[in-house]
């Protein structure tokens, strides 16, 4: 089966742009999630989509970052204004509906912030 | 707050032995547990899970173990390859209603290197 497809790969831009990401979801996988990797740590959960709806957006700096699923497959992800302090990989999963589903990730977004 | 914590950075083991990660977590609701290997530039790929009901699973040369009562799990790779030198990340996540997903907190990872 086809993996999580995410676009572009790499990305640099100034602070105080904009730059959006995108995400498509392994094919039949109802759940969707934004994660921001910063070198040398974890994953961290940003957004959690169940369908097009938001389960958990409790960590999304909702004053600079915007994220939709408005048809419930492929996903965007948006800063506005960037900071230099968003330097880091933005990664996209995707998994089955329910409980104990393994997340399947994306190769990821590189963004870096001059 | 770290939840999920990995305390090596890093673990060099000798092709063909036996090579333990380990992962420590703080929340006792914490009760499905994933290991991730990542390779540079790519995604994490998902490698073998367990739910707290077990305190082992194994596939392949791919074996977790997960002690509750120390809020510790252990990823083993016998025998180690060449092809396994790659950053391990563990996650864990509580339980969730059955049709809204898993919330995981990652660790920071192990970087894992097998010497020829």
């Amino acid at each position: 089966e086809a993996g999580v497809a995410q676009s572009p790969r790499y990305k640099i831009i100034e602070k105080r742009q904009s730059v959006a990401f995108w995400c498509n979801p392994i094919s039949g996988h109802a759940t969707l999630y934004w994660y921001q990797q910063i070198l040398g740590q974890g994953p961290k959960l940003l957004i959690q989509f169940q369908n097009n709806g938001v389960v958990d957006d409790s960590q999304l700096p909702k004053d600079r970052f915007s994220a939709e699923r408005l048809k419930g497959v492929d996903s965007t992800l948006k800063i506005q204004p960037a900071k230099l302090e968003d330097s880091a990989v933005y990664l996209c999963a995707s998994s089955l509906r329910g409980s104990n589903q393994p997340q399947h990730f994306g190769d990821g977004t590189r963004l870096s912030i001059l | 707050d770290q939840q999920v914590k990995q305390n090596s950075p890093s673990l060099s083991v000798q092709e063909g032995r036996i090579s333990i990660l380990n992962c420590d977590y703080t929340n006792s609701m914490f009760d499905y547990f994933l290991w991730y290997k990542k390779y540079p530039a790519e995604g994490p790929t998902f490698l073998i899970s367990i739910s707290s009901i077990k305190d082992k699973n194994e596939d392949g040369r791919f074996t977790v173990f997960l002690n509750k009562s120390a809020k510790h799990l252990s990823l083993h790779i016998v025998p180690s390859q060449p092809g396994d030198s790659a950053v391990y990340f563990c996650a864990a996540s509580p339980p969730k209603p059955s049709n809204t997903g898993n919330q995981f907190y990652f660790g920071t990872g192990t970087s894992l290197t097998v010497i020829p």
